[in-house]
């Protein structure tokens, strides 16, 4: 079936600089995504989200970059601090405006900022 | 605004038996979804209610049901229960379009 999946499952960065997780999905239809981070012990967090008719979305330190040509994701996290460590999830969302919708999540990827 | 919640939060049960789970949404979210979180599987999504109806379905087995009430609080309940579903789970509430909101989740141990 279908499927969002993640590149790395771990990624390390040095404190103050900048973090790059990546996502592949391979549903053609898919038209929303999102990202979450998920801290241990608790549920996913909502960061950023994207529609497939942008490339480019910025939020608070975060930047989320679609190409749809190759099925690809992108999350970039500036100037990554402690509090960044958690595991990232990409998710796309099949179905259209006010239809039944679901969630496809990525395996993750651990992001762990080091001192 | 508060966010979603769930209750419990931590739960241990036996095979065979059966468990309930409760998720209150956002207020004036009348979306919620469940999904089953585990190390092996990952996040997955059960099922999806909207204004007390299911709109969609995960591909999960008959003995995960679901339902929303009026308010649209949400339960899912898993009948006999059995090891493999010791899991994490998650209710999701959103408007009913795009961005779901997670909550902290319950601790589902099975024994």
């Amino acid at each position: 079936g279908e499927s969002v999946g993640l590149h790395l499952p771990t990624l390390s960065v040095q404190e103050g600089d900048n973090s790059i997780i990546n996502c592949a999905y391979s549903n053609s239809a898919s038209d929303y995504f999102i990202w979450y981070k998920q801290e241990s012990g608790k549920g996913p967090q909502f960061i950023i989200d994207i529609r497939s008719n942008m490339d480019k979305r910025q939020g608070q330190r975060v930047t989320v970059l679609l190409n749809k040509t190759v099925k690809h994701l992108s999350l970039q996290i500036a100037a990554t601090q402690p509090g960044d460590s958690a595991v990232y999830f990409c998710a796309e969302n099949v179905g259209s405006s006010g239809s039944a919708r679901q969630l496809t999540f990525g395996s993750g990827t651990q992001l762990t900022v080091l001192p | 605004k508060a966010g979603v919640t769930q209750t419990p939060r931590y739960l241990i049960k036996t095979r065979g038996q059966q468990v309930t789970l409760s998720c209150s949404p956002i207020s004036g979210h009348r979306s919620v979804s469940w999904y089953q979180q585990t190390p092996g599987q990952g996040l997955q999504f059960l099922f999806e209610y909207f204004s007390e109806t299911q709109r969609n379905k995960g591909n999960f087995p008959g003995r995960f049901s679901g339902r929303q009430f009026s308010n649209s609080r949400s339960e899912m309940n898993v009948s006999t229960l059995e090891l493999g579903d010791s899991a994490l789970y998650l209710c999701a509430s959103s408007t009913g379009e795009e961005t779901q909101y997670f909550g902290p989740g319950t601790r589902l141990l099975v024994l």
